[in-house]
């Protein structure tokens, strides 16, 4: 089946530190991949994305790289600020059967302090 | 462009009453998506239209849960004689004629089963 792991949380930083959100799936097929964010009292926004092997997404000084050898789409950046502070969903589309869903990881909470 | 909205935002209700939740998504968007999210997970997919067209839905849809998309337009989730476990979030999604199929999700509507 499909599925997405990440990383368990919280996750605390000082402001300007490196970021590195680790992410995994399981796929039967060839799935895009993406990273959502949910700020506090606000919707799912998607941040960035990647629809084939070695893509790199980018966005917001965020960055993710498609690995298909590892199965990986880790989220990374490198100066966090204290406005990064939110959950972040790692997710898959497996496009079978014409399938469009999105399989969701279950969040990581980031909290940046000043 | 104003986005996907969700009505209403908050709903409480009693076990055993009817219950539903109405999504307008962004204009032009052909797809639409409703999830499941409970505290501490990533959203569930639950079901989806192309059109009016219903082409899925999973396995967590019992048959007390109902969604409908005439016209191709604005969507209804209905749930028949609600329990405890339906509490949750529930998050509609739309989607353009793209090839990576994005998804832009509404805010919610958070119903509480008492």
């Amino acid at each position: 089946g499909n599925s997405v792991t990440q990383m368990e949380g919280p996750v605390t930083l000082s402001e300007e530190a490196f970021l590195t959100i680790n992410c995994t799936y399981t796929a039967t097929g060839y799935p895009s991949l993406f990273w959502y964010v949910q700020y506090p009292g606000e919707g799912l926004q998607l941040l960035l994305k990647a629809t084939k092997a070695d893509d790199k997404g980018s966005n917001k000084g965020f960055e993710a790289t498609y690995r298909k050898e590892t199965t990986s789409f880790h989220l990374e950046k490198g100066s966090v600020q204290v406005s990064d502070s939110a959950v972040y969903f790692c997710a898959l589309s497996p496009f079978e059967g014409g399938s469009e869903k999105l399989v969701f990881g279950k969040g990581t909470k980031l909290t940046v302090n000043p | 462009d104003t986005g996907v909205s969700q009505d209403p935002r908050h709903k409480i209700t009693k076990r055993g009453q009817n219950v539903t939740f109405r999504c307008d998504p962004i204009s032009e968007h052909n797809r639409l998506y409703w999830y499941r999210q409970t505290l501490g997970q990533g959203p569930e997919f639950l079901t989806y239209f192309q059109n009016e067209a219903q082409l899925e839905k999973s396995r967590l849809l019992s048959d007390r849960f109902s969604a409908e998309r005439p016209k191709g337009s604005f969507s209804t989730l209905e749930i028949q004689r609600t329990e405890q476990g339906d509490s949750a979030m529930y998050l509609c999604a739309s989607s353009p004629r793209t090839e990576t199929y994005e998804q832009y999700f509404g805010p919610g509507t958070r119903l509480t089963v008492t």
